[in-house]
């Protein structure tokens, strides 16, 4: 298996301007988180989904950042207007849900940098 | 608020030794226990998981889970240059997996 799909890996926008950050999750995977990761906060979840469906977005930190997941191999996080503060590395991982062991399996990343 | 919380470190060990990785957390419901290891520019990889109380070991690494005392705990025995990253602690009680920050391990050769 090829693993989770991040694209693109390096992004380097100038504030103001709208960025898509794309994902293809494992295959057979019904799980899919997407994170975002700086020094000061560490390793933060925005939301997940569920067979496609938003289960929780309490971790997404304004209006302005909205994911979605059209269908199984393929989600969105995008962020309109960016900000130089949204810098960070935004992690895509994605899981089976088997009882106690629910692995989630990372993506490479894509490293956002906002001008 | 579930919390799970690591020393942040860097924690330093000369090649060799024993790391001892330490990690605390807040839900008493949670039942599953996870240690990854993220190398600089990486992305976290899993390298154990744990979810009895006692000892569980896979080569140079033994996870340690005291649930009594919300206590998890990753050893990593001959220590090595190459296990120099950060390691987080993550533990399951819902569905997302909740995320120490890391700790910071420097094998010193």
């Amino acid at each position: 298996d090829a693993g989770v799909i991040q694209s693109p890996r390096h992004e380097v926008t100038e504030m103001g301007q709208e960025v898509t950050l794309r994902c293809k999750p494992i295959s057979g995977h019904d799980y899919l988180f997407w994170y975002r990761q700086t020094m000061m906060r560490g390793l933060e979840l925005l939301i997940y989904f569920n067979n496609n469906v938003p289960i929780d977005d309490s971790g997404m930190p304004e209006d302005r950042f909205s994911a979605k997941m059209p269908n199984a191999s393929f989600s969105t996080l995008k962020i309109q207007p960016s900000e130089p503060r949204d810098s960070a590395v935004y992690f895509c991982a994605s899981s089976a849900q088997t009882g106690l062991l629910n692995i989630q399996y990372f993506g490479a990343g894509t490293r956002l940098s906002v001008l | 608020q579930k919390e799970v919380e690591q020393n942040s470190g860097p924690l330093s060990v000369p090649e060799g030794a024993i790391a001892s990785l330490n990690c605390t957390y807040s839900d008493r419901g949670s039942q599953s226990f996870f240690w990854y290891r993220q190398y600089s520019g990486k992305s976290p990889e899993l390298i154990m998981s744990i979810y009895s109380n006692g000892d569980k070991e896979d080569g140079r690494f033994t996870a340690q889970l005291n649930k009594a005392s919300q206590y998890v705990s990753l050893l990593i025995r001959d220590s090595q240059p190459s296990d120099s990253a950060t390691y987080l602690c993550a533990v399951k009680g819902g569905t997302p997996l909740v995320f120490g920050k890391g700790t910071r391990l420097s094998v010193i050769a």
